[in-house]
């Protein structure tokens, strides 16, 4: 597609439950991330991938949180057993390669609002 | 002290106002981004930068490297211009991926 696609747009789920978040994003960039931004706070970084390496994961904020990105492409963020501060909005991007070569900006997803009840 | 600051926190103006949001950072970095989030969320990358600076219709951004400060300018301010702008640094003593964020500027364009 043309653009980083976000599903669901909005999940609304009881305590305790599992929940999936999906991110389709942009054909060919090889870099993805997750972000969270709760009521009020900034952008909090989750995930990253970048091609075929392993993820980096030291910013999932605990072992309930989970991601994996099948064939390169899309990617899935897992949250188990939710609880109510996990309710912020789930935002993915995606970028042609590595931030650090500064010519390739970021695509942002429309994002997930999780509500957790 | 955080390691991005971005002024003012909020700020109202009347259509057609030339306006200016800043952007002050203390670590070295290699690129600086402006970004732009709509009510519901959404999140539009506006601009990248490394030095000098860079037009896109009515938005300008500079930079200062000596000064470790950026400004994010809009002219002739529409309504739809209100949303929050975010300044966002990557920084070669960060993780490649891990930007550092600023708390953003809320902006209203009143008609």
């Amino acid at each position: 597609g043309a653009g980083v696609s976000q599903s669901p747009s909005n999940k609304v789920t009881e305590k305790g439950k599992d929940v999936e978040l999906r991110c389709d994003p942009i054909s060919g960039h090889t870099a993805l991330y997750w972000y969270r931004q709760s009521l009020g706070q900034g952008l909090e970084f989750l995930i990253y991938f970048q091609g075929n390496s392993a993820p980096d994961k030291s910013g999932l904020p605990s072992d309930r949180f989970s991601a994996e990105r099948t064939g390169g492409s899309v990617s899935t963020l897992t949250i188990q057993r939710t609880q109510q501060e996990d309710s912020a909005v789930y935002l993915c991007a995606s970028s042609l390669g590595d931030i650090q070569n500064y010519n390739y900006g970021y695509t942002f997803g429309s994002g997930t609002r999780l509500t957790v009840v | 002290k955080n390691e991005v600051e971005q002024s003012p926190q909020n700020l109202t103006a009347q259509e057609g106002e030339f306006i200016t949001i800043n952007c002050s950072y203390s670590v070295g970095i290699s690129a600086l981004h402006w970004l732009q989030q709509h009510p519901g969320g959404g999140i539009v990358s506006l601009f990248m930068l490394s030095s000098g600076k860079k037009k896109h219709g009515r938005l300008i951004a500079t930079i200062n490297i000596q000064e470790k400060h950026s400004s994010l300018h809009i002219t002739a301010s529409h309504p739809r211009d209100s949303a929050v702008y975010i300044c966002a640094v990557s920084s070669p003593m960060d993780s490649n991926y891990q930007l550092i964020w600023g708390a953003g500027t809320k902006l209203i364009i009143k008609p």
